[in-house]
């Protein structure tokens, strides 16, 4: 089977930078998505990796590691419209997306 | 473009009855999907589709039903409801291949079951 691990709640000042965790256990990878998700809202896609290194959108980046089955969504400049949830998920051959449990974050003055 | 679109909203069900979701997607997407999120559990995969007339259980596919009959339709039904299907449902959509992971998901249906 599939399983990620991502904490469930962070806490950040407004203006700071604040990483986002995600490991991972899987057969076949394919690659790690990031998505995030206002309460009430739907989901939004954000980022994806498929091979090791930084991937760069903005002021949001997202960071994958194949060999350490982990991954980082970093988010620079926080402003207080990133508080929201945030969820790592992973494609492996053959299955659709498995979603993390997710993160909340919460951005303070 | 109205993207992924979900009907109803909202809905309260007695237990034991039954109801059918629909969504729809204008985006020419190959793939659909059928979510449910619960507090502190993420999204858990119902059923989904990878193409018209086909159809392939999920995670959590027990008490579900559904229909791919049309490339943008994707029905969701539940034949006989019971409190543990109160959730909140998203349908979602995407391309094959790599496309697959960036979905596009609707509003959500916020569902009752008393």
């Amino acid at each position: 089977g599939q399983s990620l691990e991502q904490p469930s709640e962070v806490t950040a000042v407004e203006g700071a930078i604040v990483q986002i965790n995600c490991t991972y256990q899987t057969s076949g990878f394919y690659g790690l998505s990031w998505y995030q998700q206002h309460d009430g809202g739907a989901p939004t896609f954000l980022s994806y990796n498929a091979l090791d290194g930084l991937e760069e959108t903005g002021r949001f980046s997202s960071f994958l590691s194949r060999s350490d089955s982990y991954g980082y969504l970093l988010l620079q400049e926080l402003q207080m419209k990133d508080s929201a949830s945030y969820f790592c998920a992973v494609r492996s051959r053959n299955t659709p997306l498995v979603f993390g449990k997710g993160t909340r974050l919460s951005v303070i003055a | 473009n109205a993207g992924v679109t979900q009907t109803p909203k909202f809905r309260v069900l007695k237990t034991g009855q039954s109801m059918t979701l629909l969504c729809a997607q204008d985006m020419n997407h190959e793939y659909m999907y059928w979510y449910r999120q619960d507090p502190g559990m993420g999204l858990r995969l119902i059923h989904y589709s990878v193409g018209e007339g086909t159809t392939a259980k999920g995670e959590v596919p027990d008490g579900y039903n559904v229909s791919r009959l049309k490339k943008q339709n994707f029905l969701l039904g539940l034949e006989s409801a019971a409190p543990s299907q109160t959730s909140v449902y998203f349908c979602a959509s995407s391309n094959p291949g790599q496309g697959a992971n960036e979905q596009y998901f609707g509003p959500g249906t916020r569902l009752t079951v008393t």
